[in-house]
């Protein structure tokens, strides 16, 4: 069965610092996918950023990069530069080739940036 | 402009009513699915369909059923609502190929069972 596991319920951190987001991982099967996902206040769900098993980068897209360690089962999502706008709930999730498009998702961290 | 819309934004219901809840795709997506967020549980699965007509029961589907009639429209049925299925519901559709493909949510319902 696949897991995803993110351990922070909550952070705070001063505007313009960098943040990272915990995510761990579990599962058995040898290809995958890792997604990011904001929800703000208003409920919509906001993809940010994906990151394959067998990519050999780590995924970047603008203030958004995805610290791919595959051994160690982590993918934390590293905001640089934050802005008041990045205060949101904050989701990982995994999908798995033979999981038939299915996401799992962690249980999420909420994000404060203070001015 | 992609676009996933839910029929409610909010909705109250009383304990034992049937209730729908409606998702709309525009994007041509194979698969829809059904999550229920609840605080600290983060999304869960209710259902999904990846064809018209076709159903896959998610990880909690006890107390819910489906529907998918048509390729842009999947509806989620409350048989005799309870107040343990107070939450908020989201909708999502995606693409079948393409491992890198995201889901596109919409908006949410925020159900209240009295």
């Amino acid at each position: 069965a696949q897991k995803i596991t993110q351990t922070q319920p909550g952070m705070f951190v001063q505007e313009k610092e960098a943040v990272t987001l915990d995510c761990t991982y579990d599962t058995s099967d040898p290809s995958y996918g890792l997604f990011w996902y904001k929800q703000p206040s208003s409920g919509e769900m906001i993809f940010l950023i994906y990151q394959g098993s067998y990519d050999q980068q780590n995924a970047t897209e603008g203030r958004y990069s995805l610290n791919f360690q595959k051994a160690r089962k982590s993918a934390n999502l590293v905001i640089s530069a934050s802005q008041l706008g990045d205060s949101a709930m904050y989701f990982c999730a995994m999908r798995s080739v033979q999981g038939a498009q299915k996401l799992v998702f962690g249980q999420g961290t909420r994000l404060t940036i203070n001015p | 402009d992609v676009k996933v819309t839910q029929s409610s934004r909010y909705l109250v219901k009383r304990t034992g009513e049937k209730v729908f809840l409606e998702c709309v795709q525009d994007m041509d997506h194979e698969n829809m699915f059904w999550y229920r967020q609840d605080p600290g549980l983060g999304l869960r699965l209710i259902y999904f369909s990846y064809d018209v007509k076709m159903k896959e029961k998610g990880d909690i589907p006890e107390g819910y059923s489906v529907s998918r009639e048509k390729k842009e429209r999947f509806s989620l049925i409350l048989e005799s609502a309870s107040t343990n299925q107070t939450s908020m519901y989201l909708c999502a559709s995606s693409f079948t190929l393409g491992q890198s493909h995201e889901q596109y949510f919409g908006p949410g319902t925020r159900l209240t069972v009295t």
